[in-house]
């Protein structure tokens, strides 16, 4: 597709639930991301992914948030055990790594989970 | 650790007015400035970025925003506030410049726009 694309739009979880969230990058874009943004707040880094390593995950809120991107394309958000603070919107974003120094990624519509 | 200031959770204008939303950032260095909108139920999309050069950057939609190393400031703004204006704006940076880096974001900033 033209953009990056997250599925599912919505989703409703109970309380311990797992879950598990996608996105499909920008074909060709070597570097992806995922934000959490709570209501009312800018996205806050979860994790990045260049290729299929994952080389940040210093957001990731607790051992039950868990990403990856085997295959350096489609790439999985996963939250094992769902709690309610885990409400939020779940964005992913990609970019193309130039060799110039100029960044922009490019975001997707984003999941909105809501853990009941 | 790098951080964004946007002053103003709330903003509102008239339609045909100056709209003015201010972020500032702190940084030992000039960082990657990028301002993105959000309209509901929308992702985010970039407005317009500052990395090198011309310190007055204009946008898409006839947004501008002019980085101000001495006041550590990049804020933005539009001669002429459109109805369809109205979402939600966020500041962000890159603090290491690198292709990649994640980018930390304001608290964001909505902007009303009155008939």
């Amino acid at each position: 597709g033209a953009g990056v694309s997250q599925s599912p739009r919505y989703k409703v979880a109970k309380r311990g639930q797992d879950v598990a969230l996608r996105c499909d990058p920008i074909s060709g874009h070597v570097s992806l991301f995922w934000y959490q943004q709570a209501l009312g707040q800018g996205p806050e880094f979860l994790t990045y992914f260049q290729n299929e390593a994952q080389l940040d995950k210093s957001g990731l809120p607790s051992d039950r948030f868990f990403a990856e991107r085997p295959e350096g394309s489609v790439s999985t958000l996963k939250i094992q055990r769902t709690q309610q603070e885990d409400s939020a919107v779940y964005l992913c974003a990609s970019s193309l790594v130039r060799a110039e120094l100029s960044t922009e990624a490019f975001f997707g519509q984003g999941t909105r989970l809501t853990v009941v | 650790a790098q951080s964004v200031t946007q002053l103003g959770s709330h903003v509102s204008v008239s339609e045909g007015a100056l709209v003015l939303l201010r972020c500032n950032y702190s940084s030992s260095v000039p960082p990657y400035l990028f301002w993105y909108v959000q309209y509901p139920n929308q992702g985010l999309q970039l407005l317009l970025k500052y990395t090198t050069g011309a310190t007055l950057v204009k946008g898409i939609n006839g947004f501008e925003a002019e980085f101000k190393k001495s006041e550590t400031s990049f804020h933005l703004t539009k001669p002429s506030a459109h109805m369809s204006d109205a979402a939600e704006y966020f500041c962000a940076v890159n603090p290491q410049k690198s292709s990649g880096d994640k980018l930390t974001f304001g608290t964001g900033t909505r902007l009303a726009v009155r008939p």
